[in-house]
């Protein structure tokens, strides 16, 4: 079975830039969450989806980042402008009950390194 | 405020010891908490679930205890090998219907 896809791996761009990550869940798992996360910290929440509705984007900087799940499957998380303090590493994960179930483990990608300079 | 702790320093120990890493939590209720492991360059990868009426849970050389008196979990390794050398995180379910996770804590087992 594959896992959580992400692209791109690494990403380097100059400050005031558009950025774009792009996530595929895990086949049939309805909720999807984006996590940004520091160097030396846990993945913070950026954005829950249950199917394609965003249904917790409370910690997202909503004047600046954006994020869409077009037919419940794939979505982009997008930043513009990025600033120097965006840069981390953006996760996207997955599962396949969403917070209500008791075994909601979570299917991590490999992250996007993202660098601000 | 809420605030999740992990053992603040990197864990060095002896392979074939037991590893005990440590959560500690306030302001919380969870229903349930979970322990991840995070190799450098990965995505977290999940081990164990414990809820709230289970003190116990083991996974072969994994064992969590979740007292919820204490707001406490600890994770124990035991026979720890090298390869068991990662950042383990922590996460719990918040009255908020989120997961929240901790800072993490980075083991090193020494051959």
């Amino acid at each position: 079975e594959a896992g959580v896809v992400q692209s791109p791996r690494y990403k380097i761009i100059e400050k005031k830039q558009p950025v774009a990550f792009w996530c595929n869940p895990i086949s049939g798992h309805n909720t999807l969450y984006w996590y940004l996360q520091n160097l030396g910290q846990g993945p913070e929440l950026l954005i829950r989806y249950e199917n394609e509705e965003a249904v917790d984007d409370s910690q997202l900087p909503k004047d600046r980042f954006s994020a869409e799940r077009l037919k419940g499957v794939d979505s982009t998380l997008k930043i513009q402008p990025a600033e120097l303090g965006d840069s981390a590493v953006y996760l996207c994960a997955s599962s396949s009950e969403g917070w209500q179930s008791a075994y909601n483990e979570q299917f991590f990608g490999p992250g996007t390194r993202l660098t601000v300079l | 405020s809420q605030k999740i702790e992990q053992n603040s320093e990197a864990l060095n120990i002896q392979e074939g010891k037991t590893a005990t890493l440590t959560c500690n939590y306030t302001n919380y209720s969870p229903a349930y908490l979970q322990w991840y492991r995070q190799d450098p360059g990965r995505g977290p990868v999940f081990l164990l679930l414990i809820r709230e009426n289970e003190k116990e849970k083991r996974k072969e050389r994994l064992k969590v205890t979740f007292d919820t008196t204490l707001k406490q979990s600890l994770f124990h390794i035991t026979a720890s090998q090298p390869a068991d050398s990662a950042t383990y995180l922590c996460a719990l379910d918040t009255t908020y219907d989120k997961v929240i996770f901790g800072p993490g804590t980075s083991l090193s087992v020494i051959p």
